[in-house]
């Protein structure tokens, strides 16, 4: 059973510019969810995929997207990057409605740094 | 609005000490909680949860958490620290779509 992995760990743009973070989910699980932990916070809520679709999305503007492809691994996209994007970003897959619903397997992150 | 409040920013305790980190929700309905550890630099790890049942639960390296309802309450505990403990300890709460809104941590360090 493999873990949940991101990639890269770490990065740094410069602002303007776009970013993308990538998320392999835990072998059985559908559904992966990414969170923003900016320094000396909680993580956030950025939003949730459940089976390709989008399936919940927290206070967030629209320059935050993402992905879920049928392997179920995901890719969140930032647009036009400002200073306060620099923070870890964090993935967590899960198995909605399935067996282990309730429990997130989180990732270490990719912690992004913008200039 | 759904939220999860940490007192204690910091709380220092000496090895071999007791530990109390306090958590208190404000859901709607009692949520499902849980308790995160991280390291510096790392992702987060389930130290516990509590779904339903009893109030007491037992989670990973020592750790166990009483929820009190009446409280809106979830106290993280640990009978014994050790050096290795010392990390960021997050609350969270789960209500739908499992979506977690985490407290702000509570820094924990061990001295000698």
């Amino acid at each position: 059973e493999t873990g949940v992995t991101q990639s890269p760990t770490h990065l740094i743009k410069t602002r303007g510019q776009q970013v993308t973070l990538r998320c392999s989910s835990q072998s059985g699980h559908n559904t992966v969810s990414w969170y923003q932990q900016a320094l000396g916070q909680g993580p956030q809520f950025i939003f949730q995929y459940y089976r390709e679709e989008e399936n919940g999305r927290g206070n967030f503007p629209p320059r935050f997207s993402g992905l879920q492809f049928p392997n179920y691994s995901s890719e969140l996209n930032v647009n036009a990057l400002e200073l306060d994007d620099s923070a870890l970003y964090l993935c967590a897959s899960s198995d909605l409605y399935g067996s282990g619903a309730g429990e997130l397997f989180f990732g270490e992150g990719s912690r992004l740094t913008v200039l | 609005a759904q939220s999860v409040t940490q007192p204690d920013i910091h709380i220092t305790v000496s090895e071999g000490a007791s530990l109390e980190l306090r958590c208190n929700y404000s859901y709607g309905a009692t949520p499902y909680l849980f308790w995160y550890v991280q390291s510096p630099g790392q992702g987060l790890q389930l130290l516990l949860k509590y779904f339903s049942g009893d109030t007491l639960v037992q989670g990973i390296k020592g750790f166990e958490a009483e929820f009190k309802r009446s409280q809106s309450s979830f106290k993280l505990r640990k009978p014994s620290v050790h050096w290795s403990d010392a990390a960021e300890y997050f609350c969270a709460a789960m209500g739908g779509n499992e979506k977690l809104t985490f407290g702000t941590g509570t820094r924990l360090t061990i001295i000698p």
